[in-house]
C-alpha cells in the first residue's frame, strides 16, 4: 500500500523567496511520485513526475523536486516565488504494476505568496 | 483538444435523488479513475478501472457505483444522494503502468455536486 504525507497545510512566502513544500511517501513497492497544482476552482495540473532513475526532476513554472529514497521524500522547490504561484499543491504516489497504479494523494499544501 | 471531459460541471440534488456523472477520454488510455475532493482531505479514490471491463473499489466507495462502458467512458452513479456526498468529483485517466515514459494522470475539470 502507498501513502503520502504533506507537512504543513499552509505555507507562506514572500515574493522572490525560496519555496519548499514537503512530501514524504510510504510505499511497499518502487513508487512513481507526482506533484500537482490546483488553482482556485480549477482542475489539477501536473507539475512534475518521478518515474525513472533520474532523481532530480524538473517541472513546469520553474519547479523541481528531488527523489530521496533514503529519506522517503520528494520535496518540491522553486528558487524564487512569484505571485502567480499561489495555489494548492498536492503530492501523490502510485505503484508501478497492475493494480498498484492507483494514484494516492496527500492532503495538500496551500501556498500563499506575499508581495 | 484531447483530454478528459466530465459532465455536468455543476449539479444540485435533493437528498435521495439519483444521478450519473459522465466521464470520457480520447487519449486511448487504459486506466480510468473517480476521485472526490473535500477541503483538507485532498483527493480520495472512489473507484477505478484498470482496463475495459474491470472495476475495483478505492478508498471511499460506499454510496457509489461505476460502469466502464467502453475504453473511452467511465461513469459514476449516486443511487440515493446524501448530504455527505457534497463534494467536487474528478475523473482521471492514465496510460498503462508499463509505459513509464508516458506515465501520468490526466484530470477532467471536475463536477461540483451539492446535495441538499
Amino acid at each position: 500500500a502507498q501513502s503520502v504525507t504533506q507537512l504543513g497545510s499552509h505555507v507562506s512566502v514572500s515574493e522572490g523567496a525560496l519555496v519548499l513544500l514537503r512530501c514524504n511517501y510510504s510505499s511497499s513497492v518502487p513508487p512513481y511520485l507526482f506533484w500537482y497544482v490546483q488553482y482556485p476552482n480549477q482542475g489539477l495540473q501536473l507539475l512534475l513526475k518521478y518515474t525513472s532513475a533520474a532523481t532530480l526532476v524538473k517541472g513546469i513554472n520553474g519547479f523541481e523536486a528531488e527523489f530521496k529514497k533514503s529519506e522517503t521524500s520528494f520535496h518540491l522547490t522553486k528558487p524564487s516565488a512569484h505571485m502567480s504561484d499561489a495555489a494548492e499543491y498536492f503530492c501523490a504516489v502510485s505503484g508501478r504494476s497492475y493494480n498498484t497504479d492507483k494514484l494516492i494523494f496527500g492532503t495538500g499544501t496551500r501556498l500563499q505568496v506575499f508581495p | 483538444n484531447a483530454g478528459v471531459t466530465q459532465t455536468p460541471k455543476f449539479q444540485v440534488l435533493k437528498t435521495g435523488q439519483s444521478m450519473t456523472l459522465q466521464c470520457a477520454q480520447d487519449m486511448n488510455h487504459n486506466s480510468m479513475y473517480w476521485y472526490r475532493q473535500d477541503p483538507g482531505m485532498g483527493l480520495r479514490l472512489i473507484y477505478y478501472s484498470a482496463s475495459e471491463g474491470t472495476t475495483d473499489k478505492g478508498e471511499v466507495p460506499n454510496g457509489y457505483n461505476v460502469s466502464r462502458l467502453n475504453k473511452r467512458e467511465f461513469s459514476l452513479r449516486l443511487e440515493s444522494a446524501a448530504p455527505s456526498q457534497t463534494s467536487v468529483y474528478f475523473c482521471a485517466s492514465n496510460v498503462h503502468w508499463a509505459e513509464p515514459s508516458n506515465y501520468g494522470y490526466t484530470f477532467g475539470s471536475g463536477t461540483r455536486l451539492t446535495v441538499v
